[in-house]
């Protein structure tokens, strides 16, 4: 099984809300990471998280925020983004057996929309 | 800077053809390569691999080759199937957790 899951599927805020995303994986993997794509571009790296700590935060502005309750869950916490903020948010997962040649595998992603 | 470059951002080849993706890097210290196919709306999937001890990786109709020399590696789809059509990224592990992609290579497979 090398399912990731992300929830919602769409989301559309507004400039002033709060909202999360949330990504699981039951594969037991112990690096997760956050992505962000905007449309006819790579995927960019957002977070990372290794062993449930933050490990990599690439420069991201604070109005997103992630966070990892345990192993298998990671969240990204939305607060007052603006309209340039709208792209798909892609989780990934590997199992930092070997952290510099691994695969990691990705969610569906959230279609986010910033009005 | 972009370290990965995938130069052709489309191709176009007919079902049972093969269809070469080409893809290179500019720092030789990456040495691990990978090649994602991604479908509108979809997460990127995970295809085939290859470390830089190897120069060829081969699973199922999907092979990989690296040249290190030059810094290139391409990808080789054989039989080419309608299904195939979808964007392919290469990605590039940098040894601390962090891919980097290219640009994308759109790959229409036509009946």
């Amino acid at each position: 099984d090398t399912e990731v899951t992300q929830t919602p599927k769409h989301l559309v805020m507004g400039m002033t809300n709060k909202k999360s995303l949330k990504c699981e994986q039951h594969m037991g993997h112990r690096a997760m990471y956050w992505y962000k794509q905007k449309a006819k571009k790579p995927p960019e790296l957002m977070f990372v998280y290794s062993y449930e700590k933050l490990s990599i935060n690439e420069s991201v502005p604070s109005r997103f925020s992630p966070e990892c309750p345990n192993s298998s869950l990671l969240n990204l916490h939305l607060h007052a983004l603006q309209p340039e903020d709208s792209a798909l948010y892609l989780c990934a997962s590997s199992p930092l057996a070997r952290a510099g040649a691994e695969e990691q595998y990705f969610g569906p992603g959230t279609r986010l929309t910033v009005t | 800077d972009q370290q990965v470059k995938q130069n052709s951002p489309s191709l176009s080849v007919q079902e049972g053809r093969i269809s070469i993706l080409n893809c290179d890097y500019t720092n030789s210290m990456f040495d691990y390569f990978l090649w994602y196919k991604k479908y509108p709306a979809e997460g990127p999937t995970f295809l085939i691999s290859i470390s830089s001890i190897k120069d060829k990786n081969e699973d199922g109709r999907f092979t990989v080759f690296l040249n290190k020399s030059a810094k290139h590696l391409s990808l080789h789809i054989v039989p080419s199937q309608p299904g195939d059509s979808a964007v392919y990224f290469c990605a590039a592990n940098t040894g601390f957790q962090k891919l980097v992609f290219g640009t994308g290579t759109r790959l229409l497979v036509s009946p």
